[in-house]
C-alpha cells in the first residue's frame, strides 16, 4: 500500500514569488492535513480538508491557502514568499480527520527561501 | 498560546535503560492524546495513542500513562534501544487537528 506522497521534495525559490506543493493521500483516505515544521516553531497546524472542504485553519497568514481535489489529492499555496517561509511542509492523511484515527504523515517538502 | 508543554527537550539513557517524557496540556477539549516519533529526513510517524477514558495504555516496550485531573499524559520506553533513538512529539487532538510539542531527542547510548 503506497504511503503518502509529496512532491517535490525539495524547492529553493526567491523573495516574493509564489509556490504550490502537491500531497497524495494513501487511498481511501479522505482527509488531508497540513503542517509546517520550523526549528524555531517547532510543528504547527496548518489546515484540514476533507472532501474538498476547509474544516480547519491554523493561525497562519493569508498568504498560505490549501485546496483539495475530488480525488483527495491536496495542494498547498503560498504566495509572496517571504525568508521565514523557510521550512519543511508535511502532508498528513487519515480516513476522516476525526483525532482517533491515524494520521499517516509523508516525507515532506523542504522549501528554501532565498 | 502554548496550549501543549513537553519535557525534556532532550535526554540520554543507557541502552536498556528507561526513558520518560512528558506532556502538559492547557486545552480541556483535546480527545485524544496520541506520541509520534520522527527520525531525521522522515516525517512523523504514529507510535501509540490513549483516549481520555483510559488511565494508561502499553504497547510492548512502550507505554503512555494518563492524568485527566492534572491535564498530563508521558510517554515511557522501557528497555530503550539504540534504535529508538528520534524525536518523539505528543500530539493531543481536537477539530481535525494535531497540536504537537516542541519535541524531545532521545539518544540511546550502546
Amino acid at each position: 500500500k503506497a504511503g503518502v506522497t509529496q512532491t517535490p521534495r525539495y524547492l529553493i525559490k526567491t523573495r516574493g514569488q509564489q509556490v504550490t506543493l502537491s500531497c497524495s493521500p494513501i487511498s481511501g483516505h479522505r482527509s488531508v492535513s497540513w503542517y509546517q515544521q520550523t526549528p524555531g516553531q517547532g510543528l504547527q497546524f496548518l489546515f484540514e480538508y476533507f472532501s474538498e472542504t476547509q474544516r480547519n485553519k491554523g493561525n497562519f497568514p493569508g498568504r498560505f491557502s490549501g485546496r483539495q481535489f475530488s480525488n483527495s489529492r491536496s495542494e498547498m499555496n503560498v504566495s509572496t514568499l517571504e525568508l521565514g517561509d523557510s521550512a519543511l511542509y508535511l502532508c498528513a492523511s487519515s480516513l476522516n480527520g476525526w483525532g482517533d484515527t491515524e494520521a499517516f504523515f509523508g516525507q515532506g517538502t523542504r522549501l528554501t527561501v532565498v | 498560546q502554548q496550549q501543549v508543554k513537553q519535557s525534556p527537550q532532550s535526554l540520554i539513557v543507557q541502552k536498556g535503560g528507561i526513558s520518560i517524557i512528558n506532556c502538559a496540556y492547557e486545552n480541556t477539549a483535546f480527545d485524544y492524546f496520541p506520541w509520534y516519533q520522527q527520525f531525521p529526513g522522515k516525517g512523523p510517524a504514529l507510535l501509540i495513542a490513549i483516549r481520555p477514558d483510559v488511565s494508561e495504555k502499553k504497547e510492548g516496550r512502550f507505554t503512555i500513562s494518563f492524568n485527566k485531573s492534572a491535564k498530563q499524559f508521558s510517554l515511557h520506553i522501557m528497555d530503550s534501544q539504540p534504535g529508538d533513538s528520534a524525536t518523539y512529539f505528543c500530539a493531543p487532538s481536537n477539530d481535525y487537528k494535531l497540536s504537537f510539542g516542541a519535541g524531545t531527542t532521545v539518544t540511546v547510548r550502546a
